[in-house]
């Protein structure tokens, strides 16, 4: 067990629809980080926030936004959803003054 | 710009044998090297990391990995296989916003 929760574990939909992804960062971590995970990308970074301000944009799509919350959980809100946004999404959490990231379990998005 | 490299998308070795994964990287500063386990349906777990000092890391689950400047490579080994090692491995660097560039992923079978 990392330390870092995400939730929903699983979530379907449709086409067009809009969803949040949840993660709870390990206790006094003030870093998260999303990334996708889909067969024809691998994994790649999409977003980090730190003490709730953005830090860095990956290959973020503009229907896809985030924020960090004072109380330090991040949400992942994902619109106008596509067939190919189907994949695993994760969040991690890094230390201050740390170098490594812990992952949380992961949201597995089907757009159906 | 940072990037990785992992040789070969799937590696078979019997129970008991030498693992090798290989990784080379590419970065324009010294670089944060990492290696990351998943195991089916699961996050990314860190095996071990290479931030500087010591060029031969020890991890987790009896796995290490040798920085070598010289080949831009960090090799993952581990002397004898176990069937528990079967997982998807990945090779990060970390760049100077500390976001994780992850390789496309080894896939490691253990047979008996």
């Amino acid at each position: 067990d990392s330390g870092v929760t995400q939730t929903p574990k699983h979530l379907i939909t449709a086409t067009g629809q809009r969803v949040t992804l949840r993660c709870s960062p390990r206790s006094g971590d003030l870093s998260v980080y999303w990334y996708q995970q889909s067969l024809d990308q691998g994994l790649q970074f999409l977003i980090q926030y730190y003490n709730g301000e953005e830090r860095a944009k990956g290959n973020i799509l503009e229907r896809f936004s985030a924020q960090q919350f004072p109380d330090l959980h991040s949400e992942l809100n994902l619109s106008s959803l596509e067939l190919g946004d189907s994949a695993l999404y994760f969040c991690a959490s890094r230390p201050t003054g740390g170098n490594e990231q812990f992952f949380g379990p992961g949201t597995r998005l089907t757009v159906l | 710009a940072q990037s990785v490299t992992q040789l070969g998308s799937h590696v078979s070795v019997s129970e008991g044998a030498l693992v090798l994964l290989r990784c080379n990287y590419s970065s324009s500063v010294p670089p944060y090297l990492f290696w990351y386990v998943q195991y089916p349906n699961q996050g990314l777990q860190l095996l071990l990391k290479y931030t500087t000092g010591a060029t031969l890391v020890k991890g987790i689950n009896g796995f290490e990995a040798e920085f070598k400047k010289s080949e831009t490579s960090f090799h993952l080994t581990k002397p004898s296989a176990h069937m528990s090692d079967a997982a998807e491995y990945f090779c990060a660097v970390s760049d100077r916003q500390r976001k994780l560039i992850f390789g496309q992923g080894t896939e490691l079978s253990v047979k008996p």
